[in-house]
Order: structure tokens, then sequence, then C-alpha cells
């Protein structure tokens, strides 16, 4: 059965920074291109970033590029979000989805970006 | 970047209604499209892939279709399970983008 489990969410000040993770169970998480997605509360959904299978690869949402960093460690079988400058806009729930096409998701961490 | 123009916003239908939701693309990206189902405080879950590919598990009344830079989403007969929200998904180019998302309400 596959299995994404994020955590890492909680609350931080404005400008403050956070690591969340993503633990894959159940599939060959090396093979797999994944992904972050938040909504913020009462909200839609939104891209965040997603990175290939071996990790040469990235990509961001120009509202995070710059900010936050997206990696991965096969050997653990986890996936990262290292969030920096954080701001009030980037309160949301953040999943993590598995495969181009998003086929698998996490039930998400809230982040929660106040003072 | 590629957006997405989905539509309605939302709307009110009742049980049994053929509803039918429009994506558009601001430009063409073949079949790179998949649709999204969520539930309140749910997690959004995976209904049609490839634009017109059924994901396994759910139910035929579900159908997407199009290529290119217009697709939809139609439920046959809508079940009270369905009362939703929707939302399509773009995976062509290296950013992805989602729909704004329809919200599916009981009339």
């Amino acid at each position: 059965e596959v299995q994404l489990v994020e955590s890492g969410g909680g609350l931080v000040q404005p400008g403050g920074s956070l690591r969340l993770s993503c633990a894959a169970s159940g599939f060959t998480f090396s093979s797999y291109w994944m992904h972050w997605v938040r909504q913020a509360p009462g909200k839609g959904l939104v891209w965040v970033s997603r990175i290939n299978s071996d990790g040469s690869s990235t990509s961001y949402a120009d509202s995070v590029k710059g900010r936050f960093t997206i990696s991965r460690d096969n050997a653990k079988n986890t996936l990262y979000l290292q969030m920096n400058s954080l701001r009030a806009e980037d309160t949301a729930v953040y999943y993590c989805a598995r495969a181009y096409d998003l086929d698998y998701w996490g039930q998400g961490t809230l982040v929660t970006v106040s003072s | 970047d590629i957006q997405m123009t989905q539509s309605p916003s939302a709307m009110s239908a009742s049980v049994g209604d053929r509803v039918t939701i429009t994506c558009r693309a601001s430009q063409g990206i073949s079949n790179y499209l998949a649709w999204f189902q969520q539930k309140p405080g749910k997690v959004p879950k995976r209904l049609i892939y490839a634009a017109s590919s059924l994901q396994s598990g759910v139910p035929s009344r579900f159908s997407g279709s199009g290529s290119g830079t217009e697709f939809t989403l139609t439920i046959s007969s809508l079940q009270p399970e369905d009362f939703a929200t929707y939302y399509c998904l773009q995976h062509n180019s290296y950013l992805w983008t989602f729909g704004q998302g329809t919200k599916v309400e009981i009339k």
C-alpha cells in the first residue's frame, strides 16, 4: 500500500524557517517524481514544487522561488521541503504527492506563519 | 507559465443531474491533464489522468475528455457522495498548475 506521511509543520514567526518531511513507503520511492502542493485555509490547491526521481532536477512556483528548496533522500525514502523567509501568506496545509501527475497524496501538515 | 481557467467556480445541482466542469489552458497541453475531487477536510483524490483515463476504483459515472486547450469533467448522474470541490491540473510544462476549483453543491 502506498503511504506518504508528512511531518514538520507548526507555528513559525514571519521570517522564520521550517523543514517539512514526507516519509514514503509501499513503493519504489527512487523511481518517482515527487511534489509539494499547498492549500491555504478555505482556498484552492496550489502547486509549490517538484523534484525528479534522482533529485537532479527541480522546479518551483514563482511565489516560493528563492525561498523554498525541495530535496530528497532516496536511501531514506524521504522527501523534504526547506522553507525559509516565511511569510503570512505561506500559511497552509502542505501535501506531498507522488508521480508526474500526483496519483497519491499524503494527509498534509499544517504550517502557520504568524507572530 | 500556463494558466488554467476552470468554470464554473461553483454550481448547484440535484442528485441524478448530469454535471459538466470545464478547464481551459492558456496554451496547448496535449492530454497532460488530471482531475481531482476534494471533500471538506479530506485529501484530494485523483479521478482522471491523461485527460480521459479513469483512475482505478473511481465510479464509471465520472469521465474526462478533451485535448489541447479545452477539457471537461462529466459526472453522468450526480450522487450524494459527489458533492465536493473539483480541480483540474495541467502537467505539460516544467511548472504544474491547478485550476481554481469548482464547488458542486446540493440544490
